[in-house]
C-alpha cells in the first residue's frame, strides 16, 4: 500500500513570496491533516479535513495560510505571503476513519521543508 | 488542555545498550489514546504504537516495549539492545476523545557503533 505522498520535498523562497505544497493521502483515507513542525518541536496541527470539508482550522493563520481538498482526495496548502517564521517542515497525514475517531491512527508523509529567506 | 512532556531532549547510547525514553502526559479526559512515532533523518513520522487509556497492559514488540502507567500519567518506551538504525527523533503523542493529536517536543536518540 502506498503511503502519503508530498511534494516538493524542499522549497526555498524569499519572504513575501507565495508557496504551495501538495499532498496525496493513502488511498481510501477519509481524513487529511496538515501539520507544521518547527525545528526542535513536535508537529502542530494546522488544519484537518474530512473528505472535502474542513473539520478544524482553529490553528491555521488564515491571514496568510489557506488549504483546500478538492474532491476529497488530494490537498494543497498555500502560504501567501510567507514570513521568516514560516520556515518549518510541513507534514501531511491521513487516517482511515471519521474525524475525531479515537481509534484512528494518523500516517504521515515525508514532509516539505520550507526555508524562508 | 492537554500536554505531553518529553523531558529528555537528547540521549546517546552505545550499540547494544538498552535505552528508555520517557513520556509524561496531562489531560482531564478519561478516554484517550497515546502514541509513539519515530522520525528518522528522512523526515517521515513512522507510527510505532497506539495504546488506549483503559488498557494498562505493557506491550512488547521485538526489541521495543512500552510501559503505560496511568497512576503516574506516563507512557515510557524502551529499546532493548539498541542498534544504529534506531537513531532518530522519537515523539510521544496524546489524543483525547474528540480532540486533536498533541505531540511532545521529541527525544533525539543517537546510537553509536
Amino acid at each position: 500500500e502506498a503511503g502519503v505522498a508530498q511534494s516538493p520535498r524542499y522549497k526555498i523562497i524569499e519572504k513575501r513570496q507565495s508557496v504551495a505544497f501538495w499532498c496525496n493521502p493513502i488511498s481510501g483515507h477519509a481524513t487529511l491533516y496538515w501539520y507544521q513542525q518547527i525545528l526542535g518541536q513536535g508537529p502542530k496541527l494546522l488544519i484537518q479535513f474530512q473528505n472535502n470539508g474542513v473539520v478544524d482550522d482553529s490553528q491555521l493563520p488564515k491571514d496568510r495560510f489557506s488549504a483546500e481538498r478538492l474532491k476529497g482526495v488530494d490537498s494543497t496548502l498555500k502560504i501567501q505571503p510567507a514570513k521568516l517564521e514560516d520556515s518549518a517542515v510541513y507534514l501531511c497525514a491521513s487516517s482511515k476513519g471519521a474525524s475525531g475517531s479515537l481509534t484512528d491512527t494518523q500516517y504521515f508523509g515525508p514532509g516539505t521543508r520550507l526555508t524562508v529567506l | 488542555a492537554q500536554k505531553v512532556t518529553q523531558a529528555q531532549t537528547e540521549i546517546s547510547v552505545v550499540e547494544k545498550e538498552d535505552v528508555t525514553l520517557d513520556c509524561v502526559y496531562e489531560t482531564r479526559d478519561t478516554t484517550y489514546y497515546l502514541f509513539w512515532y519515530k522520525q528518522p533523518p528522512s523526515g517521515e513520522l513512522v507510527f510505532l504504537i497506539r495504546r488506549n487509556s483503559f488498557d494498562e497492559q505493557n506491550e512488547i514488540s521485538g526489541r521495543y516495549s512500552w510501559n503505560f502507567q496511568k497512576s503516574t500519567s506516563s507512557f515510557n518506551f524502551t529499546i532493548t539492545a539498541s542498534q544504529v538504525v534506531d537513531s532518530a527523533v522519537y515523539f510521544c503523542a496524546l489524543r483525547p476523545r474528540g480532540r486533536q493529536l498533541t505531540f511532545g517536543s521529541g527525544t533525539q536518540l543517537t546510537v553509536l557503533p
